[in-house]
């Protein structure tokens, strides 16, 4: 069967840090890009960061540039989210989720869209 | 790319058709267009993508078209699991924006 299963969301004060993982089962981790996704309580999805298979290449929404980082350990099957400088804004489920897309033997990667999804953990940014 | 889903709320009745529409702001490359569904309290759930091509395990009542900046998602009979918030995503370049939602409800 195949999972991901966040963790680590909770409580933290403005300007605080948190850590999320996600540990993913029933593939092969290491041959997929990842992707964070939050969404706000009552709102719409945000993509917030992702990182490719390799953990070689990432990207950042403009909104958390310079205080989140996306890593991942394949050996673990984990994917991570270093949050920092939390704001209120920042408050949210956060969901991981797979890109089952390909790279060719040039590099390019072709996207196939979010297949699989987490539960979700949340962040609660509160003083 | 900025996508804008219309209309904000569809209620409709079980067996009835929906049609949810989402336009972008600019031209959508290779048709790299999603679609989820999602409901209270769950993960999205990935239905079209491709524009129009259904997701493994998706009912053929779901249906996606279009092309280019128009995209449709219709659900050709609506069953009571149907009733929830649909959003659409396109995914060719980053930031892989969503549209702000469609809730289809209960009429």
């Amino acid at each position: 069967e195949v999972q991901l299963v966040e963790s680590g969301g909770g409580l933290v004060q403005p300007g605080g840090s948190l850590r999320l993982s996600c540990v993913v089962s029933g593939i092969t981790f290491k041959n997929y890009a990842m992707f964070w996704v939050r969404q706000a309580p009552g709102k719409g999805l945000e993509d917030v960061s992702f990182i490719s298979s390799t953990g070689s290449s990432t990207y950042y929404a403009d909104s958390v540039k310079g205080r989140f980082t996306i890593s991942r350990d394949n050996s673990k099957n984990t994917l991570y989210l270093q949050m920092g400088d939390l704001r209120t804004e920042d408050m949210a489920v956060y969901y991981c989720a797979r890109d089952p897309g390909y790279y060719d033997s040039s590099g390019n990667f072709y996207p196939y869209a979010f297949d699989l999804w987490g539960q979700g953990t949340m962040v609660t940014v509160s003083s | 790319i900025v996508l804008t889903q219309s209309p904000g709320t569809l209620s409709l009745s079980p067996g009835e058709r929906a049609t949810l529409s989402c336009w972008a702001s600019q031209s959508v490359s290779s048709n790299y267009l999603a679609w989820y569904q999602q409901k209270p309290g769950q993960a999205p759930r990935l239905l079209i993508y491709g524009a129009s091509s259904r997701a493994t395990g998706i009912p053929d009542r779901f249906s996606g078209g279009g092309s280019g900046t128009d995209f449709t998602l219709t659900i050709s009979r609506l069953e009571p699991e149907d009733f929830a918030v649909y959003y659409c995503q396109h995914y060719g370049s980053s930031p892989r924006t969503f549209g702000q939602g469609t809730r289809v409800d209960i009429k």
